[in-house]
């Protein structure tokens, strides 16, 4: 069964500097979105993306964070010079119109920035 | 704006007892609502979804129902084992151009053998 998969699965940084997330959603779906949950809190959604742009972003989302497409498969997830309370599971996950936007997590990456 | 309360927010329960697992929305106007299963320190697990014109979805001893008038929904698990412990996230899909997924806070489930 299609299923999606991000890379890598624990990203330890210093505080400042910039990561990627990676993810490959399940080949022919549409919608792609980034989540992220703090430990011990709710999971929280970030950004979403369709048509090769942002559809919805939530407040979290600031011009420290991008996403981008860059090859048709892979979709990726930027934070520039990160802070200490950027610390969280990143999940990203994707969805076909033809599943009534039923939405499929990846395992997710555990981002810890010292 | 959207908010999703879930009770209790942990349970354990004896192998083989049949439970009920409670979900509560602000917003009425939801177009799914999806329920998961995650693990310790993992992903997400599509359990369920439940689109708002359905009553209710079935998958194996899993039973999800909807009532979105009055912004409820339910996860009944039947004869639970104890390979059904881990976190229960419901979620509901407020489409809104590209739309987007509000949780509520899991109910943290542990079936006893």
């Amino acid at each position: 069964e299609p299923e999606v998969t991000q890379t890598p699965s624990h990203q330890v940084t210093q505080m400042g500097q910039e990561v990627i997330l990676r993810c490959v959603p399940i080949s022919n779906h549409l919608y792609f979105y980034w989540y992220r949950q703090i430990l011990g809190q709710k999971v929280e959604f970030l950004v979403s993306f369709y048509n090769n742009e942002i559809s919805e972003k939530s407040e979290i989302f600031d011009d420290q964070f991008s996403v981008e497409r860059p090859d048709g498969s892979n979709f990726t997830l930027k934070i520039r010079s990160t802070k200490l309370e950027d610390s969280a599971m990143y999940f990203c996950a994707s969805a076909g119109v033809g599943r009534s936007y039923e939405q499929y997590f990846g395992p997710g990456t555990r981002l810890t920035v010292t | 704006k959207q908010e999703v309360t879930q009770i209790p927010a942990a349970l354990s329960v004896p192998e083989g007892e049949n439970l009920v697992l409670n979900c509560s929305f602000t917003d009425s106007a939801i177009y799914n609502l999806q329920w998961f299963r995650q693990d310790p320190g993992k992903g997400l697990t599509s359990l369920l979804l439940i689109q708002s014109s359905q009553r209710e979805q079935t998958s194996g001893r899993l039973n999800a129902s909807l009532d979105k008038s009055s912004g409820r929904s339910t996860l009944y698990i039947a004869a639970s084992q104890p390979g059904d412990s881990a976190t229960y996230l419901c979620a509901v899909f407020n489409y809104n151009q590209g739309g987007k997924l509000i949780f509520g806070q899991g109910t943290e489930l542990s079936v006893k053998p």
